[in-house]
């Protein structure tokens, strides 16, 4: 099946820093999401980007298919920003989404 | 416009039992995906479910099995409890294949 690794694992920011979190995967996929997960446990939809560059606000994510990668920026970055990013794939053929481990975030004031 | 709503939000059960997790999802959506997260983890795929059938099963026993009704909304049911399903469960429904996925605030099981 298909294999989703994010990275890094773990990162501190100081309130206002950017930040790049990345997204490899290791087969053909029909879509791509990114989610911010809060300490809740309410995954909240950030981008549905199966190809190509989304901005939203501070945020934007760059998925490009034919190298199996997407990135999400954080610029700016805010306390409210913490949290755990996901990453997940759809498999093509399929009907199952894959996430990846998560980067856990935390943005200190 | 209600998003996925999702009962109980907390569950506490004794190993052996039985459980139903019950989710209805956004209006307009009409695939409905299931997924364990365990602490400190990412969502594990349980199973889709189209049409009220089971399109597509994670790697699940089949003490894991569910339904859909024919308003969309659907139930997750585990049988025989053991302490290791205690996690978080999410429901995600979608309006179709394409597009993305809208989850549930989840249903956190405890098992003793």
């Amino acid at each position: 099946g298909i294999q989703v690794e994010q990275s890094p694992p773990d990162l501190i920011l100081q309130e206002g820093a950017n930040s790049t979190l990345r997204c490899n995967f290791s087969d053909s996929v029909n879509n791509l999401q990114w989610f911010h997960q809060n300490p809740w446990g309410q995954l909240i939809n950030l981008f549905y980007i199966p190809s190509g560059t989304k901005q939203n606000g501070r945020l934007s994510a760059t998925t490009v298919a034919t190298e199996r990668y997407s990135s999400l920026y954080i610029s700016s970055s805010q306390t409210t920003d913490s949290g755990v990013y996901f990453c997940a794939v759809e498999n093509t053929g399929g009907f199952k989404t894959i996430f990846g481990a998560g980067t856990r975030l935390f943005v200190k004031a | 416009d209600a998003g996925v709503t999702q009962s109980p939000t907390h569950l506490i059960k004794t190993r052996g039992q039985q459980v139903t997790l019950r989710c209805s999802p956004k209006s307009g959506h009409d695939t409905v995906s299931w997924y364990q997260q365990a602490l400190g983890q990412g969502p594990q795929f349980i199973f889709q479910y189209y049409e009220e059938e089971e399109r597509q099963r994670g790697n699940f026993p089949d003490r894991f099995s569910g339904h859909q009704f024919p308003n969309y909304s659907s139930e997750l049911n585990v049988n025989a409890l053991l302490l290791g399903d205690s996690a978080l469960y999410l429901c995600a429904s979608s309006p179709g294949r394409g597009a993305g996925y809208t989850f549930g605030s989840g249903t956190r099981l405890t098992v003793v």
